[in-house]
Parts: C-alpha cells; sequence; structure tokens
C-alpha cells in the first residue's frame, strides 16, 4: 500500500512558468504535512509546512484539501534555481514519524 | 551551527564485509532517524530512536542490519555481512521533540556501493 503517492515527473517547464504537484496520502488520520525539497546527490530540506488554510511563502503557495486527502504545491514564476525533487510528506498523527512520498522531479529550463 | 554530521560520505565494499556507517545529530534533538534511499522504494524509515532509545525498528529489512545509540550524540548503522541490493544512500536525520516531530533535518548522507 503506497501511504503517499506523487507523480514522479519530471516537470519540465520554462523558466518564468508556473508549475503545481500534487500528491496524494491514505491514512485519513494524517495530521501533519509538509513539503521537502532534494536537490541532486543531496539531503532533503524542509521547504514549506502546509496548513488546513492553505499558506505562501514568497512564490510558493501550498494547498490541503483533507477531505479528498491530497497537498498541492504551486510554483509561480519558475527560476532554474527551483530545479530539484520535491517530496511530499505526511505525519500520521501523534508522535508517529514522517512518511515520505518517493518525490516529484522539476527541471526549469532558460 | 553544524548540522548532522554523518561518516563515511561514501563506501565501496564487497559482499559479505561489514559496513558500518556513523552520524552524530545536532546538538540538544532528542529524536534521530536513520532511513535508506533508492530509486526504486524512495525515502524508507529504517528505525528511529528517542532519548537514545529505540522506538521503532520495523523498517529494518533485515537481521543483518542494527543499529545502536549509545549516547545523544552518536548513533552507528551496521550491515553485516552486506549484499548488493543494500547499495543505497543512508540518511541519518534528528529533530526535536515539539509534541510531534515536524522538521527534521538531514545529514548529508553516505552513498553505499556494495559490489
Amino acid at each position: 500500500r503506497k501511504e503517499v503517492e506523487q507523480d514522479p515527473g519530471p516537470f519540465n517547464v520554462p523558466e518564468g512558468a508556473t508549475v503545481a504537484f500534487n500528491c496524494t496520502y491514505s491514512n485519513s488520520a494524517s495530521q501533519s504535512f509538509f513539503w521537502y525539497r532534494q536537490d541532486c546527490r543531496k539531503e532533503p530540506k524542509l521547504l514549506m509546512s502546509v496548513y488546513s488554510s492553505g499558506n505562501e511563502d514568497g512564490r510558493f503557495t501550498a494547498q490541503l484539501n483533507r477531505a479528498s486527502q491530497y497537498i498541492s504545491l504551486l510554483i509561480r514564476d519558475s527560476k532554474l534555481s527551483d530545479s530539484a525533487t520535491y517530496l511530499c510528506v505526511v505525519n500520521d498523527g501523534g508522535n508517529t514519524p514522517l512518511v515520505f512520498g518517493k518525490g516529484t522531479r522539476l527541471s526549469v529550463i532558460a | 551551527d553544524a548540522g548532522v554530521i554523518q561518516s563515511p560520505r561514501h563506501e565501496v565494499t564487497e559482499m559479505g564485509q561489514e559496513v558500518t556507517l556513523r552520524c552524530k545529530p545536532i546538538s540538544g534533538h532528542d529524536y534521530l532517524f536513520w532511513y535508506r534511499q533508492t530509486m526504486m522504494r524512495g525515502l524508507e524509515l529504517l528505525i528511529y530512536f528517542n532519548n537514545n532509545v529505540p522506538i521503532d525498528d520495523s523498517g529494518m529489512p533485515e537481521d543483518r542490519f542494527s543499529a545502536k545509540m549509545p549516547n545523544a550524540s552518536f548513533s552507528t548503522l551496521k550491515i553485516q555481512p552486506s549484499e548488493p541490493r543494500d547499495s543505497a544512500v543512508y540518511f541519518c536525520a534528528s529533530s526535536h521533540n515539539r509534541g510531534r516531530m515536524n522538521e527534521q533535518f538531514f545529514g548529508p548522507g553516505t552513498r553505499l556501493t556494495v559490489l
């Protein structure tokens, strides 16, 4: 059973484009949601948390739909430096570990 | 501030050999996690510790894998004997106890190749 599913991509977009990723999670009791970013041959790093009401951090907007059990990440005005793999992450409640999706690869092209 | 430190960064070994991976978490963090990442399976949790005590090792693939955390600043992951299918990047991560294990800080990883 895949707990967190993501489209692996790659998404190849030109600079300045808007791109959106979605992911779905299987456990309706999941309580915390995040997007992590992983550069090639590097470790994952927290990009942003995802709140129920949706939240924005500069060019990045995260949304959560609990009814449909999906999370989205929108990147506006893509930069070359946004090229990375974006990991969707959920926490199944309480003091339980994070569960990572396999990631969606983004390539921003000049 | 030093982040999570892992050693070695790269390890190439032959099948059957013992491999020991090392991790130093961020000072003051009371959770430590060992993950394995492959193209096929993504990032998988192997085991995690809270205050040096193993809490969940259900992700450890076989008896060939063992992990210890003798003190708050050091942990090891050992594979004995190693097999080619163990080839992967092994990450160590640590976090604060803030009610939920939210932001995890990852080390740079150990890239293991078993020939």
